[in-house]
């Protein structure tokens, strides 16, 4: 497909595993956000890339947090020791241009931390 | 203080008439960009409209269009004719261009929308 896919689109941990959610951007884009929507509430900011560099990862909520694009398209988020509150809705989004204002967001992976 | 506010957690709407969904927000920044996203049940974030700091005429596209007023900050979405497939979540978004790398988007709280037959 054309669009952004992320895998799992599903996923259920128990308290203290390690979870690593995929994101495959649209062929070609330059950014990658990663947005945590909890329940009932907007997507909060998580991290971005250009290309395979992290240049914001202002909202990631603690070191348990990771996100890597090693190669400057697919991204990996990685939630070290999951905690209840770690249960969200992961959303990636890709734009084309680092300045673009149209992104593409993901269908998300619903994470429930058991 | 909250950058993207609104104010209406959830709505009712008759179809075939018109619905206003109020969003405020709040920036010092002289450049940025709003946008508004409409999420279903099934979870996609689908991308509506969108309206630059800059631009003149308040952006339209087919049945949506941004009552954009700028002086009092608000960038209201206005969807006419409803249809049944309008009920989801709708959310109000901002882009600061020189505040963060790679322009992230700050999200408000949503609005639902269920619209009745």
């Amino acid at each position: 497909g054309a669009g952004v896919s992320q895998s799992p689109r599903y996923k259920v941990a128990k308290r203290g595993q390690d979870v690593a959610l995929r994101c495959d951007p649209i062929s070609g884009h330059v950014s990658l956000f990663w947005y945590q929507q909890a329940l009932g509430q907007g997507p909060e900011f998580l991290t971005y890339f250009q290309n395979e560099a992290q240049l914001d990862k202002s909202g990631l909520p603690s070191d348990r947090f990771f996100a890597e694009r090693p190669e400057g398209s697919v991204s990996t988020l990685k939630i070290q020791r999951t905690q209840q509150e770690d249960s969200a809705v992961y959303l990636c989004a890709s734009s084309l241009r680092t300045s673009g204002s149209l992104r593409y967001f993901g269908p998300g992976t619903r994470l429930t931390v058991l | 203080a909250q950058k993207i506010t609104q104010t209406q957690p959830g709505m009712f709407v008759q179809e075939k008439e018109a619905v206003t969904l109020d969003c405020t927000y709040d920036t010092s920044d002289p450049s940025y960009g709003l946008f508004w996203y409409k999420q279903p049940s099934s979870g996609e974030m689908i991308f509506l409209i969108y309206q630059g700091s800059y631009d003149q005429q308040n952006a339209t596209e087919g049945r949506y269009s941004l009552n954009f007023q700028k002086a009092r900050k608000s960038a209201n979405l206005v969807i006419s004719a409803s249809q049944l497939g309008d009920s989801a979540m709708y959310f109000c978004a901002m882009r600061e261009a020189f505040k963060a790398a790679g322009n992230k988007l700050t999200f408000g709280g949503g609005t639902r929308v269920l619209v009745k037959p």
